[in-house]
């Protein structure tokens, strides 16, 4: 069974930019929440991925964007991105949506922003 | 609105000494609670998830408490070990429509040879 992949490890990208950042579910997993971590504080929820679909959203504007695949990969992408949004970004996956069910994380990609 | 708690923030101990970490959440209607390890700058690692059902579970040197009428949880660790040094962070999920999960700030653990 493999765990919960995230690529890249980590990014370099400046004020303005966009980035995706990648993620793999566990297998038999058909569920991927992303979070936000800064330095010094609990992960917060940005949004869920549910068969593909959109399914709830944490207080984050409409830049940060998401997709899901056929596969349930997804990613997380982030346009116009500000100084704030340098964090460790965290995907889970779980069978089923995240409050009901065990979640399983995957190492983070750490995005600077400069 | 959803608030998660953990006492305390911070917490050095010597090794070998039995130790409880604190959650304390605001709103009871959760399905369950989790309990995750993470090392600087790594994921998370699940330890426990206790639903809402049950009042405790075992893994281990590890026993995690929970009382949803008060709104508490706690974290046992037995025998402390230098490699238990992580910040250990609670997480609750929202009856909502979605199933929103929310972490506390963790209690960062250093234990001293």
């Amino acid at each position: 069974e493999t765990g919960v992949t995230q690529s890249p490890t980590h990014l370099i990208k400046t004020r303005g930019q966009q980035v995706t950042l990648r993620c793999s579910s566990q297998s038999g997993h058909n569920t991927v929440s992303w979070y936000q971590q800064a330095l010094g504080q609990g992960p917060q929820f940005i949004f869920q991925y549910y068969r593909e679909e959109e399914n709830g959203r944490g207080n984050f504007p409409p830049r940060f964007s998401g997709l899901q695949f056929p596969n349930y990969s997804s990613e997380l992408n982030v346009n116009a991105l500000e100084l704030d949004d340098s964090a460790l970004y965290l995907c889970a996956s779980s069978s089923g949506t995240s409050g009901r069910n065990e979640q399983f994380f995957g190492p983070g990609t750490r995005l600077t922003v400069l | 609105k959803q608030e998660v708690t953990q006492i305390p923030a911070a917490l050095s101990v010597p090794e070998g000494e039995n130790l409880v970490l604190n959650c304390s959440f605001t709103d009871s209607a959760i399905y369950n609670l989790q309990w995750f390890r993470q090392d600087p700058g790594k994921g998370l690692t699940s330890l426990l998830l206790i639903q809402s059902s049950q009042r405790e579970q075992t893994s281990g040197r590890l026993n995690a408490s929970l009382d949803k009428s008060s709104g508490r949880s706690t974290l046992y660790i037995a025998a402390s070990q230098p490699g238990d040094s992580a910040t250990y962070l609670c997480a609750v999920p929202l009856k909502t429509s979605y199933d929103k999960v929310i972490f506390g700030p963790g209690t960062s653990l250093s234990v001293i040879p």
